[in-house]
């Protein structure tokens, strides 16, 4: 089992440029998630996706779009680049919603927006 | 709004002796408290979690415990060992949210 995969592993963007993040999992999960990772900020949740079929807001989430695209896959959009949007993001799933289940987090895509 | 506190930020101590790590929550309806490790350039990776109905629970070298009344948990880390250097993060999880601390460096010196 490949566990949670996240590509690409590395990005470089010129402001307002656009792309997706993708993310896969293949243990039968129904939740997923998505952070971002600032130095000395920790893990800030962007959007979550509590089942197929659905998804909602977390903490950060101006300037992202997601799309859960069946129940293996779920997208991180960035529509138009900014510079504060230079991180590492991980996606994550886990069986159910949050309380009570370990989260299994992807390697991490780093992006930096120039 | 809602956050997680975490203290201290960087933490040294001698190989041998134990760590201490805490973290104080506000929401009230918060009920599961996760413990991340990560190490450099890798992924998060749960060591330990409680819930919101448990005082204290251990397993091996690691246990946690929580004070509901003070909304206040630790993790303790004893006989240290070098692979427990890492960032470890705490978490409060409630139904709908997930607010992480902004991470403990700890560095185990030989």
């Amino acid at each position: 089992n490949a566990g949670v995969t996240q590509t690409p592993k590395f990005q470089v963007l010129k402001t307002g440029q656009s792309m997706t993040l993708q993310c896969a999992q293949d243990m039968n999960h129904n939740s997923m998630y998505w952070y971002r990772q600032d130095p000395g900020m920790g893990l800030r949740l962007i959007y979550y996706s509590a089942s197929e079929g659905t998804t909602d807001k977390g903490e950060v989430p101006n300037g992202y779009n997601v799309s859960r695209l069946n129940k293996r896959e779920f997208s991180l959009r960035l529509e138009s680049a900014a510079p504060s949007q230079t991180s590492v993001y991980f996606c994550a799933s886990s069986e159910a919603r949050f309380h009570y289940n370990e989260q299994f987090f992807g390697p991490g895509t780093r992006l930096t927006v120039l | 709004g809602e956050n997680v506190e975490q203290h201290p930020s960087t933490l040294s101590v001698q190989e041998g002796d134990s760590a201490v790590i805490k973290c104080t929550y506000s929401d009230s309806a918060s009920n599961y408290f996760p413990w991340y490790k990560q190490e450099l350039g890798k992924r998060p990776q749960l060591i330990i979690d409680i819930r919101s109905n448990v005082g204290e629970k251990k397993d091996q070298r690691i246990a946690v415990t929580l004070n509901k009344t003070a909304k206040h948990f630790s993790l303790h880390i004893t006989e240290t060992q070098p692979e427990d250097s890492a960032v470890y993060f705490c978490a409060a999880v409630g139904d709908d949210k997930i607010i992480f601390g902004k991470g403990t460096r700890l560095h185990i010196l030989p």
